[in-house]
């Protein structure tokens, strides 16, 4: 089937500028993951998404990230007033759920990642 | 922070020959899992190891797991030059109520190269 998809694959951008960055999940997951990869700080996690339940932001660097899950299955991460420490690719994952997740049960999906540049 | 760093950074070995790749982690764990990901794009996941294995096989992969020394490893047999790639191990930890706290945190990898 469909795995998660991500847009736009690459992104080009200046300083100071909002950049969007989207998933797709896979149908029926419930557990939703944004995370960033970088040459200085490798891969790092940003927030996760579980059903309706509130957000878990503890991984963004700063108030100038946000993500947001609408209907439960589509997410936009927005990065507002982009800094150069922002280039990074930013991926995306899902699994059916964090209980069967903790158990062993299941794992994170990965999608392909979208590549920020930010001039 | 890392939780995890892969040991050594770089292996460049002949096909044919095994790979070997260490993991080291610091907190306690729920899982451990091994990804790969090509040319700094998606990550595959690999294998899952709980935390109360001690050895899990798959295909020509092997995972070990010492959570007393806190470290993994990831055997590849039988190497081929299509298994190049950076591995990386992820660890869940363990939540204050004892679960997991769902959040993978990886290890900078391990750079594999298989020459033909």
């Amino acid at each position: 089937g469909a795995g998660v998809s991500q847009s736009p694959s690459n992104k080009v951008t200046e300083k100071g500028k909002d950049v969007e960055l989207r998933c797709d999940p896979i149908s029926g997951h419930t557990a939703l993951y944004w995370y960033r990869q970088s040459l200085g700080q490798g891969l790092e996690f940003l927030i996760y998404f579980q059903g309706n339940s509130a957000p878990d932001k503890s991984g963004l660097p700063s108030d100038r990230f946000s993500a947001e899950r609408t209907g439960g299955s589509v997410s936009t991460l927005t990065i507002q007033r982009t800094q150069q420490e922002d280039s990074a690719v930013y991926l995306c994952a899902s699994s059916l759920d964090i209980v069967r997740l903790a158990r062993g049960a299941d794992t994170q999906y990965f999608g392909p990642g979208t590549r920020l540049t930010v001039l | 922070s890392q939780q995890g760093e892969e040991d050594p950074q770089a292996l460049s070995i002949q096909e044919g020959e095994n790979a070997t790749m260490n993991c080291s982690y610091k907190t306690s764990i729920n899982n451990l899992q091994w990804y790969r990901q090509n040319s700094g794009r998606g990550l595959v996941h690999l294998i899952l190891i709980r935390s109360n294995e001690r050895e899990k096989h798959s295909g020509r992969l092997r995972v070990t797991l010492d959570t007393s020394k806190k470290s993994s490893s990831l055997l590849i047999t039988a190497s081929r030059a299509a298994d190049t790639a950076s591995y990386f191990c992820a660890t869940d930890a363990r939540g204050d109520s004892g679960g997991s706290n769902y959040k993978l945190t990886f290890g900078k990898g391990t750079l594999l190269t298989v020459n033909p």
